[in-house]
């Protein structure tokens, strides 16, 4: 089993463009997550997919949107990146009562 | 005021010294989750927890939920358990906040 599998692992952006990260799990998990990490701060959690076709806010959600068509994947867009959403961006998968997967993390750089 | 704290925020050891790193909580919670992320980047999880110990190997996870409050101890403390650890607490939609996490390092 792969876990979960996110890409891209890195990647620059310039202001004002547009990008998608994916999220992929094998282990047919009902939650997803995305969250980010900045320095000093903990993990903060972006949006979160209780299940496939559906989406809800987190903690920071402003300049992001997400999408769970399939249940294995969990989709996430900047449509307008700023230098504000420069951060490492793990997702995470899980089913009720039991431990949390994530991914390896992208490194996002918005210049 | 962060729902999730962690103390210490950096913690540096002797190779074979014992560590416990707390973790305090002011949310409800239907668990405690304790991770590892190691210099790379990764994030894996070590324990979940609702009620009383855990052990794996060298580490020991305790939880008193009455006083919301948990710690993580190693034994023997190694340098390859040089990391960060995160405590994270866990409620609806099975939903993670975070604490800040601990940076260790145990030197040889």
């Amino acid at each position: 089993n792969a876990g979960v599998t996110q890409t891209p692992k890195f990647r620059v952006l310039k202001t004002g463009q547009s990008m998608t990260l994916l999220c992929a799990q094998d282990m047919n998990h009902e939650y997803m997550y995305w969250y980010r990490q900045d320095p000093g701060m903990g993990l903060r959690l972006i949006h979160y997919s209780v299940g496939e076709g559906t989406t809800a806010k987190g903690e920071v959600p402003d300049g992001y949107n997400v999408s769970r068509l399939k249940k294995q994947n969990f989709l996430l867009g900047l449509e307008s990146a700023a230098p504000s959403q420069t951060s490492v961006y793990f997702c995470a998968s899980s089913r009720t009562g039991a431990e949390a997967f994530f991914g390896q993390g992208t490194r996002l750089t918005v210049v | 005021k962060n729902e999730v704290e962690q103390s210490p925020q950096n913690l540096t050891a002797q190779e074979g010294e014992f560590i416990t790193i707390n973790c305090s909580y002011s949310v409800g919670i239907s668990a405690l989750h304790w991770l590892q992320q190691h210099p790379g980047g990764g994030i894996v999880s070590l324990f979940m927890l609702s009620s009383g110990k855990k052990k794996h190997g060298r580490l020991i996870a305790t939880i008193n939920i009455q006083e919301k409050h948990s710690s993580l101890h190693i034994t023997a403390s190694h340098p390859r358990d040089s990391a960060v650890y995160i405590c994270a607490a866990q409620g609806g939609s099975e939903k993670l906040v975070f604490g800040k996490g601990t940076k260790l390092t145990v030197n040889p």
